[in-house]
């Protein structure tokens, strides 16, 4: 039973580029959210996904957004990337059960040049 | 923005040694506690979801326990191995089910 994979393990941007993130959740897992973690800093939370509709949204600006599709994998999309948004990028999946704990990827590590 | 803080920042002992260290968060609208253990390069992994005041949770040698009311956590390591070396992070949740995290304890055990 694979664990959350995320796609890319690292990734090379510019300012002002545009960037896609890539989660699959964990078998049996319907509920997907959305961490950063700057340098020095714990995750802080993004955005959820669950039933193909963001239901819960962190501090963050618009220029993050991002989907999930019918199979329940999801994509994180920045736009007009800063150098601010340098990061670990984590996603974690869990059932809708209120206490059901979140199982985490190994993250994304973007850097923004 | 809640304010879930860890200390120490890091911690060095020798092998053998227990240890603890503490997670401090906002007492109100209180729902669980979240202990992960962070490897480098790998995924956080849970260790223990804590929701009762009093609540204490064990596994191997690993424990935690949960104050509530003065909105703190312990975790203690009995007899640490270089393995246990992680970043151990703890998130407090509220109701809304989001997980605010502190900034972590470097744990690194030297043998």
């Amino acid at each position: 039973d694979a664990g959350v994979t995320q796609s890319p393990t690292h990734l090379i941007k510019t300012r002002g580029q545009q960037v896609t993130l890539r989660c699959s959740p964990k078998s049996g897992h319907d509920t997907v959210s959305w961490y950063q973690q700057a340098l020095g800093q714990g995750p802080q939370f993004i955005f959820q996904y669950y039933e193909e509709e963001e239901r819960q949204r962190g501090n963050f600006p618009d220029r993050f957004s991002g989907h999930q599709f019918p199979n329940y994998s999801s994509e994180l999309n920045v736009n007009a990337l800063l150098l601010g948004d340098s990061a670990l990028y984590l996603c974690a999946s869990r059932t809708q059960g209120a206490l059901d704990i979140q199982y985490f990827g190994a993250g994304t590590r973007l850097s923004v040049l | 923005i809640l304010n879930v803080e860890q200390s120490p920042q890091s911690l060095h002992v020798q092998e053998g040694d227990s240890t603890n260290f503490t997670c401090s968060f906002p007492s109100s609208n209180f729902y669980a506690l979240h202990w992960y253990r962070w490897e480098t390069a790998k995924s956080p992994e849970a260790l223990f979801v804590m929701t009762l005041n009093g609540d204490e949770k064990k596994k191997g040698r690993i424990s935690a326990t949960l104050n509530t009311k003065e909105g703190y956590s312990y975790l203690y390591i009995k007899g640490s191995q270089p393995e246990d070396s992680a970043t151990y992070l703890c998130a407090y949740q509220t109701g809304a089910n989001n997980l605010f995290f502190g900034t972590g304890t470097r744990l690194t055990v030297i043998p």
